[in-house]
């Protein structure tokens, strides 16, 4: 299986910071990787897919670069509702596998 | 309204069995890839199994591999999860999730259900 690692595993920020989560892969997986967001009690939410494409209906403060095994999620102007936990996801092998996730706070 | 509804959770004691069933409204339910995933208490997300809309291609987790069983019934518009053996490990909120598709080969959970509480102990 393709390992995920995230991080940092918790990050604390205020209302208008700029945070990046980084997301490493244990092989090369392309830019076969996806981004969510996950709140508690609800479902997660797809941010981005294939590492760089912002799903319909996020909003574009949300980004995500890279390719091979090293991706960056990176939020510009944190808003209120941006804080919860965050989770890469890879789909180069169909045995799909998720980061450890990032808990984001509010400083 | 495009939505799956999960249910079947609840207390269960080791080595018991359980079968978790998903409800699809809303969309095409025989085109789309279905994927379990599971959220342990205080833990982070973890995929499980994987059944094409045909089940031409089911894939488990290692975690879960001979000991649960997915299927699907297209003519009802549900799937299942028998769940066996059960361990305290297995302990989990248990979502199901549709597989979006754009240009053939970019994959990611797409509709994802509010999840069921599965809870294995004695």
């Amino acid at each position: 299986d393709i390992q995920m690692t995230q991080s940092p595993s918790s990050l604390s920020a205020s209302v208008g910071d700029r945070v990046i989560i980084t997301c490493r892969a244990g092989q090369s997986i392309s830019n076969y990787l996806n981004w969510y967001q996950h709140k508690p009690g609800k479902a997660p939410q797809v941010l981005i897919y294939a590492a760089s494409t912002l799903q319909s209906g996020v909003p574009s403060r949300f980004s995500g670069s890279g390719s091979g095994t090293d991706f960056t999620l990176t939020i510009t102007n944190l808003q209120p509702e941006d804080f919860a936990t965050y989770y890469c996801q890879q789909s180069y092998s169909s045995l799909y596998t998720f980061g450890q996730g990032t808990k984001l706070q509010i400083k | 309204e495009v939505q799956l509804v999960e249910s079947g959770g609840g207390l269960v004691q080791p080595g018991g069995s359980l079968r978790l069933s998903c409800a699809a409204s809303g969309f095409t339910f025989s085109s789309y890839t279905l994927n379990w995933v599971r959220q342990a208490p205080g833990k982070g997300l973890e995929w499980i199994s994987y059944i094409t809309g045909s089940s031409s291609a089911i894939y488990y987790a290692d975690s879960v591999k001979g000991r649960f069983t997915v299927f699907r019934d297209n003519a009802k518009n549900s799937l299942y999860l028998q769940m066996d053996s059960l361990r305290a490990e297995d302990t989990a909120v248990y979502f199901c999730a549709s597989l979006g598709v754009a240009r053939s080969y970019y994959e990611w959970f797409d509709l994802w259900g509010q999840g069921t509480l599965v809870t294995v102990s004695s």
